[in-house]
């Protein structure tokens, strides 16, 4: 089992949608969850962060984990043109993160 | 200020070949990182520097890889022998102070092994 689980099924939503993105972990030694966000020929950039289970919000952006059931997820509000890109989930610890495939998300204008 | 910056951008070699990669890290970054991106597959960890430290080397796939990084600073990655499955965007990272979740990446170098 992979350390890190993140169907990388790409996503297409109309402008406005929500968009839903999640993940899941094996390893309960995980301290941090992350999401990046990478737009195309770049490198990720770091959209969220959290430490502890519940949501944390950012603007459109809402990143909730759940330490017990080893879930994670990303949730966009009224999703943008601009928001198309490559998400990917991370998790740390130890000085070392670990990575989802990825999903590709396009929000159609 | 300056990011992370790395050359080449993109690298077609052929097999068998060696290649170098190269990383600036943001100027005082004590940490640096080297993952790399195959397509579906994620990113996979690689090597690890972290200030005057022994490099954590454990996501090196095989003896053809290594890295080093000179004065602290700059890290070239070599790919020795390379074979197709090599293929894949090299991406670096710098930390300040060596906490994962304040990496800063680069924008990869993208390897084509013909």
């Amino acid at each position: 089992q992979k350390e890190v689980e993140q169907d990388p099924g790409p996503l297409s939503v109309p402008e406005g949608a929500i968009v839903s993105l999640n993940c899941t972990y094996s390893n309960s030694a995980f301290q941090y969850f992350m999401w990046y966000r990478q737009y195309s020929r770049k490198g990720p950039e770091l959209l969220m962060y959290t430490y502890s289970s519940g949501n944390k919000e950012d603007g459109r952006f809402t990143a909730q984990v759940d330490k017990s059931s080893k879930y994670i997820s990303l949730f966009i509000r009224d999703s943008q043109p601009s928001d198309s890109a490559t998400y990917l989930c991370a998790m740390g610890g130890n000085n070392r993160l670990a990575f989802g495939k990825g999903n590709q998300v396009v929000v159609i204008p | 200020g300056a990011g992370v910056s790395q050359s080449p951008s993109n690298k077609v070699t052929e097999k068998g070949k060696d290649v170098e990669l190269r990383c600036d890290p943001i100027s005082g970054h004590t940490a640096l990182y080297w993952y790399r991106q195959s397509l579906g597959q994620g990113l996979e960890f690689l090597i690890y520097f972290q200030g005057n430290s022994a490099p954590d080397k454990s996501g090196l796939p095989s003896d053809r890889f290594s890295a080093e990084r000179t004065g602290g600073s700059v890290s070239t990655l070599t790919i020795q022998r390379t074979q197709q499955e090599d293929s894949a965007v090299y991406l670096c990272a710098s930390s300040p102070d060596g906490n994962t979740d304040t990496q800063y990446f680069g924008p990869g170098t993208r390897l084509t092994v013909l």
